[in-house]
């Protein structure tokens, strides 16, 4: 069974619009984040929360905001969708944040904006 | 620029065979991990090392932070093992994990 839940799996959608990706993690870790994949990139880090508090913030725009409304899930909301925003978005977590913990990763959203 | 170097982008072995990648790093790395994407494109954990060598079965990977790279070998490749690998290392203190671009493992009957 998948520890780390990401919905949807699949995700279309308009240019301005916003989507809200799903995350939630039960290993019973402290520390989550966001990774997102563009086509023949390598995996980018986008955010690490540490105990539901922004620790680490690599995304330049801020229509990319994670929620995290319980300490296993981290959500990413994404506002006025561009098509350059088209990627797969994984969700990852680990025991506790710091960089000395193995990261576990969902099976990530790929998202197509058009 | 890329923080991490991963070399070959592809690699095809034989069965029975082994080989190595690598990850080269532009700074001092504190921690680096190996993955394997499966079928369904999930990201599974291979390796976490924040020095020296580790061993699992036919793999065994190796990081050295001074010299700046890690290696993940694999011995007696088995055709289960294709697949796409990726590196990643830890410089910062919150997990800021820098990927690879992944090399694409083929192995062969």
């Amino acid at each position: 069974d998948p520890k780390i839940i990401q919905k949807p799996k699949y995700l279309v959608a308009v240019t301005g619009s916003e989507k809200i990706l799903i995350c939630e993690q039960y290993l019973g870790h402290n520390a989550m984040y966001w990774y997102r994949q563009s086509a023949k990139k390598p995996l980018e880090f986008m955010f690490s929360y540490s105990y539901q508090k922004l620790m680490d913030n690599q995304t330049a725009s801020s229509r990319f905001q994670p929620q995290s409304s319980k300490k296993n899930h981290l959500d990413l909301q994404i506002t006025a969708l561009k098509p350059d925003d088209s990627a797969t978005y994984f969700c990852a977590s680990s025991q506790e944040g710091g960089g000395q913990n193995t990261l576990y990763f969902g099976a990530g959203t790929r998202l197509s904006v058009l | 620029g890329d923080q991490v170097e991963q070399s070959p982008s592809a690699l095809s072995l034989h069965e029975g065979t082994g080989s190595a990648l690598r990850c080269n790093f532009t700074t001092t790395m504190r921690a680096v991990q190996w993955f394997r994407k499966n079928s369904r494109g999930s990201l599974i954990n291979l390796f976490y090392l924040a020095s020296g060598t580790k061993e699992n079965g036919r793999l065994k990977s190796a990081f050295d932070s001074k010299e700046r790279y890690s290696t993940l070998h694999i011995r007696d490749a088995q055709l289960e093992d294709s697949g796409t690998y990726f590196c990643a290392a830890a410089l910062t203190g919150y997990q800021n994990f820098y990927f690879g671009k992944g090399t694409s493992l083929t192995v062969i009957p």
